[in-house]
């Protein structure tokens, strides 16, 4: 079953401090896995993307790691701010011939980050 | 470029009331979907489109109409309203699956609360 699961469901840091979220997944065929931010009351923003031969990639602070073999992603936030408050979603594609985007969306993490 | 606009922001309605929920791309994506989001639950999808005049039914697609008459919109249509409809409704819209152009990335809207009582 095609799976995505998330860790922690919720982390509070203090303003400056860095942080680490985790994202196993199970499905297959793998096509690319996306970190997404939510701020409340909004929309997912994309952060990164990332397919099977892409191990790590960088949004400003956001850092994103994949590790195919294993089935894991994380998302490390360096020097934490206020605005970064919000929810991360892990998305994994997979690969389709009808041209449909087969996307697993993970519950997500809620980051708090305290002043 | 507005990316993708929902209307309305916020709706309340009664059980068995109709609406529809308006999702507009200006971005010339093929791709459009419709989710919601409910609490402890990743994004669900509703229904979704490829193209004009393609549609087709996603996870959970009961209780909810779809039509594609042109690239731009794609509206989401509630019949019958039940209380189980009470989410968030998210649009979002992406190059079609396959495409190596932006890799697939959606852009979603605002988003729609709707409360059926």
């Amino acid at each position: 079953k095609n799976q995505v699961e998330q860790s922690p469901q919720s982390l509070i840091i203090l303003e400056g401090k860095n942080c680490t979220l985790q994202c196993n997944y199970t499905v297959s065929p793998f096509s690319n896995l996306r970190w997404y931010k939510q701020d409340t009351g909004r929309g997912p923003v994309s952060l990164t993307i990332m397919t099977f031969s892409e191990n790590t990639k960088s949004n400003g602070r956001y850092t994103a790691t994949l590790d195919a073999d294993t089935k894991q992603s994380s998302l490390h936030i360096t020097a934490s701010q206020l605005s970064d408050s919000a929810s991360y979603i892990c998305v994994v594609s997979a690969r389709a011939q009808t041209g449909a985007n087969n996307l697993f969306f993970g519950t997500g993490t809620r980051l708090t980050v305290i002043p | 470029n507005a990316g993708v606009t929902q209307t309305p922001k916020f709706q309340v309605l009664k059980t068995g009331q109709s609406m529809t929920l308006q999702c507009a791309q200006d971005m010339n994506h093929e791709y459009m979907s419709w989710y919601r989001q409910d609490p402890g639950m990743g994004l669900r999808l509703i229904h979704y489109s490829v193209g004009a005049g393609i549609t087709d039914q996603g996870e959970v697609p009961n209780g909810y109409n779809v039509s594609r008459s042109t690239t731009e919109d794609f509206p989401l249509r509630l019949l019958s309203a039940a209380p189980s409809q009470t989410s968030v409704y998210f649009c979002a819209s992406s190059y079609r699956g396959g495409s190596e152009r932006a890799k697939n990335i959606q852009y979603f809207g605002a988003g729609t609360r709707l409360s059926v009582l």
